[in-house]
């Protein structure tokens, strides 16, 4: 079993929809979540971290932990086609566990 | 654009050779990570360095080594090599180890014939 499970996609949706995108994963030890969005022929991009469980708001992203199910979502409002890209989550375990553990990604593709 | 460079863009060789990425982290980060990312297995982690100290080591084959040299580029080293190490090869850079944020070059993709 991988330490985390993202559902590849794809994902197509139209302008100005909600899009919601979501990890599990296995290890109760991570404390850190993040996301990242990866444009095609580009290296990943830190879009949001959170530690712990709870919610973060950043403008039209909001990522959701809850450690009790060791599930993580990211939400994206009003979608725009400029949001069309991969999007990656990754874990750790800690401030001195540096390894990053990333889901596989999800292809999203806001339609115009 | 990032800060961080990687060269080559791209890479094309045969089975069985070697090959040398590069990287330059962020003017004033001293950390810097190697990934691969393929289709199948996703972005996993090599393996960190930090000021010039390896750090961490994740899932990285014993045909493949890395260093950190003192200007702090960094260079990661794949031998013997085979058709399954075809893939995208990231190096990420923080300020530090437990910083949360790694930014990430454009990557290298490596094609093995």
């Amino acid at each position: 079993q991988k330490e985390v499970e993202q559902d590849p996609g794809p994902l197509s949706v139209p302008e100005g929809a909600i899009v919601s995108l979501n990890c599990t994963y296995s290890n109760s030890a991570f404390q850190y979540f993040m996301w990242y969005r990866q444009y095609s022929r580009k290296g990943p991009e830190l879009l949001m971290y959170t530690y712990s469980s709870g919610n973060k708001e950043d403008g039209r992203f909001t990522a959701q932990v809850d450690k009790s199910s060791k599930y993580i979502s990211l939400f994206i409002r009003d979608s725009q086609p400029s949001d069309s890209a991969t999007y990656l989550c990754a874990m750790s375990v800690g401030n001195t566990g540096n390894q990053f553990y990333f889901g596989t990604g999800t292809s999203l593709t806001v339609i115009p | 654009d990032s800060g961080v460079t990687q060269t080559p863009k791209h890479l094309i060789t045969a089975t069985g050779q070697r090959v040398t990425l590069r990287c330059s982290p962020r003017s004033g980060d001293l950390s810097v990570y190697w990934y691969q990312q393929s289709l199948d297995q996703g972005l996993q982690f090599l393996i960190q360095y930090y000021n010039g100290e390896e750090r961490a080591k994740g899932n990285i084959l014993e045909r493949f080594s890395a260093q950190q040299f003192p200007d702090l580029h960094s260079e990661l080293n794949l031998s013997s090599l085979e058709l399954g190490d075809s893939a995208l090869y990231f190096c990420a850079s923080s300020v530090a180890p437990g910083t949360r944020e790694q930014f990430f070059g454009p990557g290298t993709r490596l094609t093995v014939l």
